[in-house]
């Protein structure tokens, strides 16, 4: 299994807090995702990095930001939560080697609740 | 705009029989990787197989094979002799040669194997 871990496993939180979730590999891949999986969306890319302080957003990443200070950590924070954020969070890593057809290992997911 | 079109929301197919799982897709790139995803109700996100654009062979991985028709933009899975263990949900995902290295997936079809 591809060394990926994600923490907190599960949150709830309260609107208008702040939240980070935390992303940590240890394969030394360069490429790291944040993703929100919600029934009838499949998984949507929130933002993702091509390496460290490479950033770049996804279709979803409003009201959302990450940081990559370190190759192996990926941080993304919801600057003040709303309810609309309630979902599931995958991190992925894929590494640049192999081009298009790298395959992307997963986290375990966060299941992130907002009251 | 979503680039990969699952329309099968859930599918059922008895035990030992092979079933066939839609996933269309929308770029103008010419090379581009498409990959199958399972997620088991536990939640992890299983890598099954990967088509290139280029591969003039369908990919093929034990029971899984991808029914690649470029034409149509269509790459269907075809899972053969169905198990109970293959009830899940099932992701198409692409990767563009433009969008870098992002991932983009479809709503995923859910199945069902019945005995």
């Amino acid at each position: 299994d591809a060394g990926i871990t994600q923490s907190p496993r599960h949150k709830v939180t309260e609107t208008g807090t702040p939240v980070t979730l935390r992303c940590h590999q240890t394969e030394n891949h360069r490429y790291m995702y944040w993703y929100r999986q919600d029934p009838g969306h499949g998984l949507r890319l929130i933002h993702y990095s091509y390496g460290v302080k490479d950033t770049d957003k996804g279709e979803v990443s409003d009201g959302y930001s990450v940081s990559r200070s370190k190759t192996e950590d990926f941080l993304l924070t919801l600057e003040s939560a709303t309810s609309s954020q309630t979902s599931v969070y995958f991190c992925a890593i894929s590494e640049s080697l192999g081009g298009l057809g790298t395959e992307a290992f997963f986290g375990q997911g966060t299941r992130l609740t907002v009251v | 705009a979503q680039k990969i079109t699952q329309t099968q929301p859930g599918m059922f197919v008895q035990e030992k029989e092979a079933v066939t799982l839609d996933c269309t897709y929308d770029t103008s790139d010419p090379s581009y990787g498409l990959f199958w995803y399972k997620q088991p109700s536990s939640g992890e996100m299983i890598f099954l197989i990967y088509q290139g654009s280029y591969d003039q062979q369908n990919a093929t991985e034990g029971r899984y094979s991808l029914n690649f028709q470029k034409a149509r933009k269509s790459a269907n899975l075809v899972i053969s002799a169905s198990q109970l263990g293959d009830s899940a949900m099932y992701f198409c995902a692409m990767r563009r040669e433009t969008s870098g290295s992002r991932l983009t997936f479809g709503e995923g079809t859910q199945l069902t194997v019945n005995p």
